[in-house]
């Protein structure tokens, strides 16, 4: 089967860092793909990782590690524009189609 | 350039109509996805077109759903018979190709509320 766990809701303070971890239990395993969604919009992309490590891209990191089935997202220095949902995805790897399988999203409000 | 772009934004219908949204994909993506999201939730994969083809329509819910692309760029998602639960926010993803490390870039989606 195909699972994907993130929390459902972070509340984080201005300025400083989040930690959006995610877990996944899938059939096959291509990719996961970490997307930002405002309310009302399209998804967009942040971050990819196919192999263990952290990847760093300004003030986001995404680490992953296949073998615990496991991601995180970090953001850093955080800006009130960064409230917004966070979407962990999980390419398809049992078939040949590169779709997602999303988990639910992790909805980030950040405070002043 | 140019996003992937959806039409209509907004669509609300009555229970048993048939609605019909279409996608613009970014031009020269030969890959084009169709998601559904309802609310809270992540989106859900319905149906994956590789240039004409419906290479995976596994997502599709049920018979009343159907999807083309004839032209290998353009797609039209259908629904038949709507009914309540089909109300949603139904997003059209592109990708240059389908292989790995290739991100799929996302429409606004159309709303459809089925009263």
């Amino acid at each position: 089967g195909q699972n994907i766990d993130q929390p459902t809701e972070m509340t984080a303070t201005e300025g400083a860092i989040v930690q959006i971890n995610c877990t996944y239990q899938t059939s096959g395993f291509n990719g996961l793909f970490w997307y930002q969604q405002h309310a009302g919009e399209a998804p967009t992309f942040l971050s990819y990782n196919v192999l263990d490590g952290l990847e760093e891209k300004g003030r986001f990191s995404s680490f992953l590690s296949r073998s615990k089935g496991y991601s995180y997202l970090l953001l850093k220095e955080l800006q009130m524009k960064d409230s917004a949902s966070y979407l962990c995805a999980v390419r398809d790897g049992s078939s040949n189609t590169g779709k997602l399988i999303f988990g639910q999203g992790t909805t980030l409000q950040v405070k002043p | 350039g140019a996003g992937v772009s959806q039409t209509p934004s907004n669509k609300v219908t009555e229970k048993g109509k048939y609605v019909e949204l279409r996608c613009d994909p970014i031009s020269g993506h030969t890959a084009l996805y169709w998601y559904r999201q309802s609310l809270g939730q992540g989106p859900e994969f319905l149906i994956y077109f590789q240039g004409t083809g419906a290479a995976d329509d596994s997502g599709l819910p049920n018979d009343r759903f159907f999807a083309v692309r004839p032209e290998g760029s353009v797609s039209t998602l259908k629904i038949q018979r709507t009914e309540r639960g089909d109300s949603a926010v139904y997003l059209c993803a592109s990708s240059p190709q389908r292989g790995a490390g290739y991100e799929q870039f996302f429409g606004p989606g159309t709303r459809l509320t089925v009263l």
